[in-house]
């Protein structure tokens, strides 16, 4: 099987901190990394791709400074909200492939609420 | 047009009813696609891939029509536990391996 992992869970955070998210292949090597958002009954919003030791692909409308994106490893990618507002509480979700066109394989998400 | 359409439902369905899903994609060069399903609160979980010969698992059987630039997912028998978001995932091989999905069909099973 294919298992990501996602740290932390869940997070209660005031406005202004900075909130970093975990995203972990524990038993495949991912060649590439996804982060999406998905706010209550909406759908899947790609916010970026993250392939290993280059920068990361952000899409039209998300801010780069505000949503860091590292991707160290074939292991792990980190997503850090930075300076966070109630408007960036959501349902973050990450998940991994192995290369091109192949099968994601989704983390079980970090739900963060910003007052 | 959204690259990848799916008729949002909700599907309302008795157990034992038989489902049919659609979805169109609007990029010809399109070559990997999927179904994944997405429970309340929780984050997709991939159901099956789709290859041009048609492929089944289970109660589970999904079709690609290249040519028509059309999927399909049918359930068969269902389960109260079937009922979930069902996405429809299109990847184009090419810009990064990036995949775009579906806003999902939603299907209700009741006993």
């Amino acid at each position: 099987g294919a298992v990501v992992s996602q740290h932390p869970s869940r997070v209660i955070c005031k406005s202004g901190t900075s909130v970093k998210i975990e995203c972990r292949s524990l038993d495949f090597q991912a060649t590439t990394m996804f982060w999406y958002r998905q706010f209550p009954k909406q759908s899947l919003m790609l916010m970026a791709t993250s392939n290993e030791g280059s920068k990361a692909t952000y899409e039209q409308g998300v801010e780069k400074d505000k949503f860091l994106i590292n991707h160290a490893s074939l292991t792990l990618s980190t997503l850090t909200v930075t300076s966070a507002h109630p408007e960036d509480s959501s349902f973050y979700i990450c998940s991994a492939s192995r290369g091109f066109g192949e099968t994601q394989y989704f983390g079980p998400g970090t739900r963060l609420l910003v007052l | 047009r959204k690259e990848v359409e799916q008729d949002p439902g909700p599907f309302n369905v008795p157990e034992g009813a038989t489902v049919a899903f659609n979805c169109t994609y609007s990029n010809s060069a399109s070559q990997s696609f999927f179904w994944y399903r997405q429970d309340c609160r929780k984050e997709p979980k991939l159901l099956m891939s789709v290859y041009s010969s048609g492929n089944e698992d289970g109660r589970f059987t999904a079709q690609l029509n290249r040519a028509s630039q059309y999927i399909s997912l049918l359930i068969r028998d269902s389960k109260l536990s079937d009922s979930a978001t069902y996405l429809c995932v299109v990847n184009a091989g090419t810009n990064a391996g990036k995949s775009t999905f579906g806003d999902g069909t939603t299907l209700t099973v009741k006993p």
